[in-house]
């Protein structure tokens, strides 16, 4: 099983720039999670999908960040314009169902500074 | 809301010693408790978990973790520590949908040799 896959693994940016974020889920993973973690604030759950349906979106820190999940294989967090304040890294998670105990598995990560 | 607390930022063994990470929860009803491992630079590794049954839970890389009801914990455990398990350790609470789970601060595990 290949886990799930996150792409960039690090960007670097100027602020105001557009960032788009790209995950692929688990094959068969009908959840999809967007968190985001700073020393700050640790981690933070930013948006959930449920086969493909955005549930819960009350992370998401402001308008200038989107997420979209067009199909089950597939899913983007885009920033824009892009903050310093928005360095962070970015985790895509999914699991099989958002049931009660389903246990989710983390993407290695996307790594965005912006300067 | 469930909460998920992790009293300790970081905790220091030596090799060889058993090594105790401190969880402690709260939450409505039935608490559903994990534990993940992130290593620098990587994203999050699932341990273990509890949902029901036996509190003792077994998990990856010879840890194990106790459920305790009665002082709402689950404390990861593991007999002898190794240099490798040198890592972030998060405690996480779930509650009826995976969306509400709550990741504690997260503990630094650093064991020396």
């Amino acid at each position: 099983d290949a886990g799930v896959i996150q792409s960039p693994r690090h960007e670097v940016t100027e602020m105001g720039q557009e960032v788009t974020l790209r995950c692929k889920p688990i094959s068969g993973h009908n959840s999809l999670f967007w968190y985001r973690q700073t020393m700050m604030r640790g981690l933070e759950l930013l948006i959930y999908f449920n086969n493909n349906v955005p549930i819960d979106d009350s992370g998401m820190p402001e308008d200038r960040f989107s997420a979209k999940m067009p199909n089950a294989s597939f899913s983007t967090l885009k920033i824009q314009p892009s903050e310093p304040r928005d360095s962070a890294v970015y985790f895509c998670a999914s699991s099989f169902g958002a049931g009660t105990g389903n246990t989710i598995y983390f993407g290695e990560g996307s790594w965005l500074t912006v300067v | 809301a469930q909460s998920v607390a992790q009293p300790e930022d970081q905790v220091n063994v030596a090799e060889g010693n058993p090594l105790t990470v401190k969880c402690t929860y709260s939450v409505s009803g039935n608490p559903y408790l994990f534990w993940y491992v992130q290593y620098p630079n990587r994203g999050l590794q699932f341990l273990l978990k509890y949902i029901t049954g036996d509190n003792l839970v077994k998990g990856s890389y010879g840890f194990e973790a106790e459920f305790n009801k009665s002082q709402t914990s689950f404390h990861l455990k593991k007999p002898s520590a190794l240099v490798s398990d040198s890592a972030l350790y998060f405690c996480a609470v779930g509650a009826i949908n995976n969306n509400d789970m709550r990741f504690g601060a997260g503990t630094r595990l650093t064991v020396k040799p």
